[in-house]
């Protein structure tokens, strides 16, 4: 595939209980980036990956949140303990990170539900 | 950090009007303004982008502009199309040397009405 895939495209889960979300990112994209949408919300910044660098975590919302990124592929962001909270949908996106053209590829995103 | 505002929320017109969503950010060092669009169920799709160094950017019926100065760029859609009707974000990024993080607006929700 061409853009950018994550998985599932839809969870449901138990308050409590921890998920993982997955992002292949372009073949080639040095950055990839996780970012929450709310409903009816915009995009809130959670984690960066760039090459070899070490993440820049800024974004994430408290310590229940984790993510991991082997090499220059695929990401996993972890939710531990999820709350009702955690309800959005969670978008990857890549990019090729340097110069001028930074355009960011998304993904379709995982819609999360915590029940 | 990069703060991004987007005015309005929300933006109903008929279709052929012009649309005109406006974004402010707040870090001079922001050198890169993309606009994406999002349709229902999906990712935001890029649209459109603006360097720091151009004012004006147009591609068939969309167009940016962007001052620098005032810390301002906006989207202008002409001759709307009921498939124009999508949520858009603006966003900023220092694309040189930083790190290359987009900034967010809230976004605007446009409806054209057929």
């Amino acid at each position: 595939g061409a853009g950018v895939s994550q998985s599932p495209s839809n969870k449901v889960t138990e308050k409590g209980k921890d998920v993982e979300l997955r992002c292949d990112p372009i073949s080639g994209h040095t950055a990839l980036y996780w970012y929450r949408q709310r409903l009816g919300q915009g995009l809130e910044f959670l984690i960066y990956f760039q090459g070899n660098s070490a993440p820049d975590k800024s974004g994430l919302p408290s310590d229940r949140f984790s993510a991991e990124r082997t090499g220059e592929s695929v990401s996993t962001l972890t939710i531990q303990r999820t709350q009702q909270e955690d309800s959005a949908v969670y978008l990857c996106a890549s990019s090729v990170a340097g110069g001028m053209s930074t355009e960011a590829f998304f993904g379709q995103g995982t819609r999360l539900t915590v029940v | 950090g990069e703060n991004v505002e987007q005015h309005p929320s929300t933006l109903s017109v008929q279709e052929g009007d012009s649309a005109v969503i406006k974004c402010t950010y707040s870090d001079s060092a922001s050198n890169y303004f993309p606009w994406y669009k999002q349709e229902l169920g999906k990712g935001p799709q890029l649209i459109i982008d603006i360097r720091s160094n151009v004012g004006e950017k147009k591609d068939q019926r969309i167009a940016v502009t962007l001052n620098k100065t005032a810390k301002h760029f906006s989207l202008h859609i002409t001759e709307t199309q009921p498939e124009d009707s999508a949520v858009y974000f603006c966003a900023a990024v220092e694309a040189s040397g930083g790190s290359y993080i987009p900034t967010f607006g809230r976004g605007t929700s446009l409806i054209v009405h057929p």
